[in-house]
């Protein structure tokens, strides 16, 4: 039973155009998502979180927005750079919960230069 | 600051064989989590421990694997008698805290292949 779900496995954006990651989730318990980053042979780098109060939190060139009614969240990263290639992974926990990560199956971002 | 520290970072073991994967977490975390990444899948949770105690083995198959988080010295996840299906990514993570709203920080993992 996969509760976070990533449904792209991959995806190509130019340069400077904004790269938009989407993340699903079934369990209403979740109330703390993150996205993290990762290159090959490297453990995943933390990017940005959202808890469930919030509908939006931004850093920099990445954005994540959270539809609770939805139960879907989404990265945006713009403008989006050739450094920005790699895998990203959606993930989800419960604040009240142990501090377990459920983790999506990533999508593979490419951004071509 | 030294970030999480895995070794080694790559593990090769024979079938029956144990193999044995290290982690110290960050500086002042006492949390550690360890996940386990097949080829072309996410990161599935294994075992939440703190310093001396197993607070979540959920994620842990039933045989053959334990962890272990002493009052001195690095976590260590123990697979005996590996077999071929043992062959991934296993990443060690740690956290300042064990409640659900703060990041983790992740190692660069330890690449088991068994032969």
């Amino acid at each position: 039973d996969q509760q976070v779900k990533q449904n792209s496995p991959s995806l190509s954006v130019q340069e400077g155009r904004i790269s938009i990651l989407n993340c699903d989730y079934t369990n209403s318990m979740f109330d703390y998502f993150l996205w993290y980053k990762k290159y090959p042979a490297e453990g995943p780098t933390f990017l940005i979180s959202i808890s469930s109060i919030k509908d939006k939190n931004e850093d920099g060139r990445f954005t994540v927005f959270l539809n609770k009614s939805a139960k879907h969240l989404s990265l945006h990263i713009v403008p989006s750079q050739p450094g920005d290639s790699a895998v990203y992974f959606c993930a989800a926990s419960e604040i009240s919960g142990t501090y377990k990560y459920i983790f999506g199956t990533g999508t593979r971002l490419k951004v071509l230069a | 600051n030294a970030g999480v520290m895995q070794n080694p970072r790559h593990l090769v073991r024979r079938r029956g064989q144990e193999a044995r994967l290290r982690c110290s977490p960050m500086k002042g975390h006492s949390h550690v989590y360890w996940y386990r990444q097949l080829p072309e899948e996410g990161l599935k949770f294994m075992v939440y421990l703190q310093k001396e105690n197993i607070i979540d083995e959920s994620g842990m198959p039933k045989e053959r694997f334990s962890a272990e988080f002493p009052k001195e010295g690095p976590s260590i996840l123990r697979i005996q008698q590996v077999v071929r299906g043992d062959s991934a990514a296993y990443f060690c993570a740690s956290s300042l805290s064990g409640t659900g709203n703060t990041e983790a920080f992740f190692g660069q993992g330890t690449r088991l292949t068994v032969v």
